[in-house]
């Protein structure tokens, strides 16, 4: 079965511009998760969508958003590009049950200059 | 969720096996062991999950003490693909678990030849 796939996977954007990220969950997941890991903060939890509902959200401010679609693919977007949102954005996809173990994506790279 | 504590960095032979420690003393009846590794510019990968019984399957083992204050995951004969950032994360689960896993900062594992 297909893997989570991210698009694009490399993507370099200006400060003050806003980016949209995409993401396909491994068929039959309903869960979708982003990460943002840069070297100094790590891996950091951004929202979980399930079912289309945004289900949890971390501590990211609120240029920081998302969707997940009937399909359940989703989409995250960052408005007004700061440098420091330069970062490996990485998707991950489950069940959304009780074990809930998650499978990663290769993740989208963003340069902001 | 609770709380976990590894070593930095760990080195291991080629062949041998690698036993790499967590530390969770605060965890809770309801929390549950998860590994995950992340291979350089890759996404995590999901290794094992226990709560009180220890675990095998294809890719490790994972040992947990009677206290579950502590866990052990286990790769039985370390390859150099093995080589990467591994993270212990407990969390609870539930009906309805949430997909936020909380990334510490893992150790470095170094399988030489």
């Amino acid at each position: 079965k297909a893997g989570v796939t991210q698009t694009p996977r490399y993507l370099i954007k200006t400060r003050g511009q806003q980016v949209t990220l995409s993401c396909s969950p491994i068929s039959g997941h309903r869960s979708v998760s982003w990460y943002q890991q840069t070297p100094g903060q790590g891996l950091q939890f951004l929202f979980e969508y399930f079912s289309e509902t945004q289900r949890n959200k971390g501590n990211f401010p609120g240029r920081f958003s998302g969707r997940q679609f009937s399909n359940s693919r989703s989409e995250m977007n960052v408005s007004t590009l700061e440098l420091g949102d330069s970062a490996l954005y990485l998707c991950a996809s489950s069940l959304g049950g009780q074990v809930n173990e998650q499978y990663f994506g290769p993740g989208t790279r963003l340069t902001v200059t | 969720d609770a709380k976990t504590t590894q070593p930095p960095s760990m080195d291991c032979a080629e062949g041998r096996a690698a036993n790499l420690p967590c530390n969770h003393s605060t965890i809770s009846g309801n929390e549950y062991v998860y590994w995950y590794r992340q291979i350089h510019s890759q996404g995590p990968q999901y290794i094992i999950h226990g709560l009180k019984n220890n675990e095998t399957n294809e890719m490790a083992s994972l040992i947990i003490t009677e206290d579950r204050k502590s866990s052990t995951l286990i790769l039985p004969h370390a390859t150099l693909r093995d080589t990467a950032v591994y993270y212990c994360i407990v969390r609870v689960v539930n009906g309805g678990s949430q997909g936020n896993l909380i990334f510490g900062k893992g150790t470095k594992l170094s399988v030489k030849p």
